[in-house]
């Protein structure tokens, strides 16, 4: 069974970093792209950045281009997204998401991060 | 591309029909004629999960009453006879080209 599962969230004050993870089985995760998204509170999804099978290439929506990371370890068979310079507004579920056929799916259950002082 | 989705609420009698549009700002359309237009219902609790990929095609587990209709830039969500699991938000989303959006979502509620 495809499965991702994300850890890693938690409370943090603003101006302060967090590092996410997701664990990959049931797939050979070094074949995928793979993607972080998140959804704020009662908001909708929002994509936040992606990255191909080798590491090599990554990309993000602006709002966190040169405050998140993301990087993947396919002997770990893990993503990762290093957020640092954390604003209240980056309060949400993050979710990790394997890409396929033009789509994402699965998506991991999520992770809660809160920005807040 | 802003994808707009309406309407934004949308509440269902049981058996009853119902249709969920998502409008993109540009043509989803790619040079092999698939459009690439993504489809998911988001349970109450849960995380998104997949109902069509590459704007028609159903994926795995989907019930036949779900269909998706359009091209190009129009897009409809059709159920043909709501049930009481089919509650949560749907979203449409685009992959056609960065950064990937989404519609901002519709609620489906049983009335």
């Amino acid at each position: 069974e495809v499965q991702l599962v994300e850890s890693g969230g938690g409370l943090v004050q603003p101006g302060g970093s967090l590092r996410l993870s997701c664990a990959a089985s049931g797939f050979t995760f070094s074949n995928y792209w793979m993607a972080w998204f998140r959804q704020g509170p009662g908001r909708g999804l929002e994509w936040m950045a992606g990255i191909n099978p080798d590491g090599s290439e990554s990309y993000y929506v602006d709002s966190v281009k040169g405050r998140f990371t993301i990087s993947r370890d396919s002997a770990e068979k893990s993503l990762y997204l290093q957020m640092n310079s954390l604003r209240v507004e980056d309060s949400a579920v993050y979710f990790c998401a394997r890409a396929d056929k033009s789509s994402y799916d699965p998506w991991g259950q999520g992770t809660l991060v809160t920005v807040a002082s | 591309i802003v994808m707009t989705q309406s309407p934004l609420s949308l509440p269902v009698t049981p058996g009853e029909p119902a249709s969920i549009s998502c409008r993109s700002s540009q043509s989803l359309l790619r040079s092999d004629g698939f459009h690439q237009l993504t489809w998911y219902l988001q349970k109450p609790g849960q995380s998104p999960q997949l109902l069509f990929y590459l704007a028609s095609n159903r994926a795995s587990g989907v019930p036949d009453r779900f269909s998706v209709i359009g091209s190009g830039t129009d897009f409809m969500l059709k159920i043909s006879r709501v049930e009481a699991e089919d509650v949560g938000a749907y979203y449409c989303m685009q992959t056609l080209q960065g950064p990937i959006t989404f519609g901002q979502g519709t609620r489906l509620e049983i009335k």
